[in-house]
């Protein structure tokens, strides 16, 4: 498997909170991709690190990566309910047959309360 | 604004009936993208196509074919549907192998 052995995940905060989501993949990756599903939608990308990136941020989303732990997190400060969805981390395949690809793993349900 | 359309939007299909899933991008990309999801489960490549004409293997194949007649239109076809095909399908297309992917809304097949 790509991934850890965790299954998919649900978190569950009040408005306004901080919260982060964690990933940890067994293949080599050069970047992680982090999905935002709305119910009813398909996946959609809302932020991507690379491997020479600890840090990324984008508004009130901040994503980090730490290679050498095959790990990737995704925190979102001061939450909304605007951003109760499924959050999913994919890391991109570079080598042989899996260039190119994205392999996501479990998810993360979270759901912001007012 | 990248736009990937799909229909059905949700079908009912009877065990060992064939079932095609049609998705139909405007973002003049090359690249196109079938995924399964599974409840509780992200997203596992079917099928996808560089081209049109030419469709490749993705990680989970079998009982499943591609169809890739130009390059706005790539299809699903489930020749025997069985059971465990109930999914949620996604498309997606991408301008090329390492771009940003954009998913269609998904088509909920429940096969019976």
């Amino acid at each position: 498997s790509q991934w850890g052995e965790e299954n998919l995940q649900a978190l569950s905060i009040q408005e306004g909170e901080d919260v982060t989501m964690n990933c940890s993949y067994k293949t080599y990756t050069t970047v992680v991709h982090w999905y935002r599903q709305d119910s009813g939608r398909g996946p959609a990308l809302i932020i991507l690190i690379r491997s020479n990136e600890r840090e990324k941020r984008s508004g009130r989303l901040r994503a980090t990566l730490d290679t050498s732990s095959q790990s990737s997190s995704l925190s979102i400060t001061a939450a909304q309910c605007e951003d109760t969805a499924v959050y999913f981390c994919a890391t991109r395949g570079n080598t042989g047959a899996n260039t190119g690809k994205l392999t996501f793993g479990h998810g993360t349900i979270l759901r912001v309360h007012p | 604004e990248a736009a990937v359309t799909q229909s059905p939007r949700s079908k009912v299909a009877v065990t060992g009936g064939k079932v095609t899933l049609s998705c139909h991008q405007t973002n003049n990309h090359d690249y196109m993208y079938w995924y399964r999801q599974d409840t509780g489960h992200g997203l596992r490549l079917i099928h996808y196509s560089y081209v049109a004409d030419s469709t490749e293997k993705g990680d989970i194949p079998d009982g499943y074919k591609a169809s890739r007649p130009s390059q706005e239109n790539f299809s699903l076809i489930l020749e025997l549907a069985s059971l465990s095909q109930t999914a949620v399908y996604f498309c997606a297309s991408s301008e090329w192998t390492y771009a940003e992917q954009f998913f269609g809304p998904g088509t909920r097949l429940t096969v019976l």
